[in-house]
């Protein structure tokens, strides 16, 4: 089957990092997703590996591991306009669909 | 202007009464689709829609229909509104590759 787990919420400083982790089942990989979803907005695409290992994109990193099916989106310097959702998501059937995670909430306090 | 436009942003209607909801899309894309969210549960899909003539069901269907009148725009309705219909809905649309899906503003219903 598919399936992707991730924490419902987590909390972090201002100025910190966090990694927000995703693990995930499916059968014919075909890459992972990360989206970033501020309260009642559209998702925003943030990063997508194909391959092992880490992609840095500014403040956001993204890594992956196909063999153990997991992955993590890791925000540093956080500032409170990162208090959000962030979904971890994959495509389905040969790219016919995202299939996304529940999401994580993450609250960024001072 | 937004790249997916959907109309209307927000909607309050009763149940039984019959509503649609209308995307378009600026990208020029193939694929389109109508993902429906609740709290707690993430974003699920309804239906997706390869091109004119293809229309295809997604995990929660049941209680929805869709129409691609065009390349730009892909309608969904609700033939007779339930109360457990409530919730956030978004379009989007992505090309033939599939690597990136573009969200609409979303349109949040209410079934009162």
């Amino acid at each position: 089957g598919q399936n992707i787990d991730q924490p419902t919420e987590m909390t972090a400083t201002e100025g910190a990092i966090v990694q927000i982790n995703c693990t995930y089942q499916t059968s014919g990989f075909n890459g992972l997703f990360w989206y970033q979803q501020h309260a009642g907005e559209a998702p925003t695409f943030l990063s997508y590996n194909v391959l092992d290992g880490l992609e840095e994109k500014g403040r956001f990193s993204s890594f992956l591991s196909r063999s153990k099916g997991y992955s993590y989106l890791l925000l540093k310097e956080l500032q409170m306009k990162d208090s959000a959702s962030y979904l971890c998501a994959f495509p389905s059937g040969g790219y016919n669909k995202l299939i996304f995670g529940a999401g994580t909430r993450l609250a960024v306090h001072p | 202007d937004a790249d997916v436009t959907q109309t209307p942003r927000n909607r309050i209607t009763k149940t039984g009464k019959r509503i649609m909801l209308e995307c378009s899309q600026t990208k020029g894309h193939d694929r389109m689709y109508w993902y429906r969210q609740d709290p707690g549960l993430g974003l699920r899909l309804i239906y997706y829609s390869f091109d004119v003539k293809d229309i295809n069901k997604g995990e929660i269907s049941d209680g929805y229909s869709v129409s691609r009148q065009a390349q730009a725009k892909f309608s969904l309705s609700l033939e007779s509104a339930i109360p457990n219909q409530t919730a956030l809905y978004f379009c989007a649309t992505s090309d033939s590759t599939g690597t990136e899906a573009f969200f609409g503003q979303g349109t949040r219903l209410t079934v009162v």
